[in-house]
């Protein structure tokens, strides 16, 4: 079975704050690993992924997601955040045996203050 | 637009309505995906289909009707749906098992 957990339901930053969405998953095997972003009535748009390489995956938007094996974690990163980032962010999982659709977490509301 | 079409993008039912959603890819993707999102719950995928065959059908009730007639067109039949269908079904398109998902807009259904 695989899944993802996104702890915190709603995050709020200060704009030009760094932000952090948390993201933990569990998957029988090596896991691939997905953020996505979803505005006002919208459908999810890609952000980055994770197959294999290098922990520190950039994507969009300026934004960076950190892969941690022994933490089984890939947390969504930004520098410095905007207003314009203001919307819901989805952590997905799937294993690498490529026989199951992605897992999606409940997802995290990013609000960032002016 | 991302290239994935859904139509139409709002629908009011009745309980004993027969319905049917549709999404359209011309991305030459090979597999297509119907997922229903539903507030402060994790993305629920329905229905899993590669080349046109459906792959993976996750317990999903026989009052949702999948049919994917090619590899650019899937569709949603809706019948004798109840009020807790109510919700954002969305539908995605991928070339392959590495890559990530294209959505579409989603359809907003709600059930009186």
């Amino acid at each position: 079975a695989q899944s993802v957990a996104q702890p915190e339901d709603q995050v709020n930053v200060a704009e030009g704050n760094p932000l952090t969405v948390k993201c933990t998953y569990s998957v029988s095997g090596n896991p691939y690993l997905f953020w996505y972003v979803q505005y006002p009535n919208r459908g999810l748009q890609f952000l980055l992924k994770y197959i294999t390489g290098d922990n520190l995956v950039k994507g969009s938007y300026g934004f960076e997601a950190e892969f941690n094996k022994s933490q089984t974690s890939f947390h969504l990163k930004k520098p410095s955040a905007l207003v314009s980032d203001s919307a819901l962010y989805f952590c997905a999982v799937r294993d690498d045996t490529g026989r199951r659709a992605l897992t999606f977490g409940s997802g995290t509301r990013l609000q960032v203050q002016p | 637009e991302t290239g994935v079409t859904q139509t139409p993008r709002h629908l009011v039912m009745g309980m004993t309505n027969k319905k049917s959603l549709k999404c359209e890819q011309h991305l030459g993707h090979n597999a297509m995906y119907w997922y229903k999102q539903s507030a402060k719950k994790p993305l629920e995928l329905m229905f899993v289909y590669n080349f046109k065959e459906q792959t993976e059908n996750n317990s999903v009730p026989s009052r949702f009707s999948p049919e994917c007639p090619n590899s650019s067109h899937l569709f949603l039949h809706l019948h004798t749906l109840q009020p807790e269908d109510s919700a954002l079904y969305l539908c995605a398109s991928s070339v392959g098992q590495n890559y990530g998902y294209t959505f579409g807009s989603g359809t907003r259904l709600t059930v009186v």
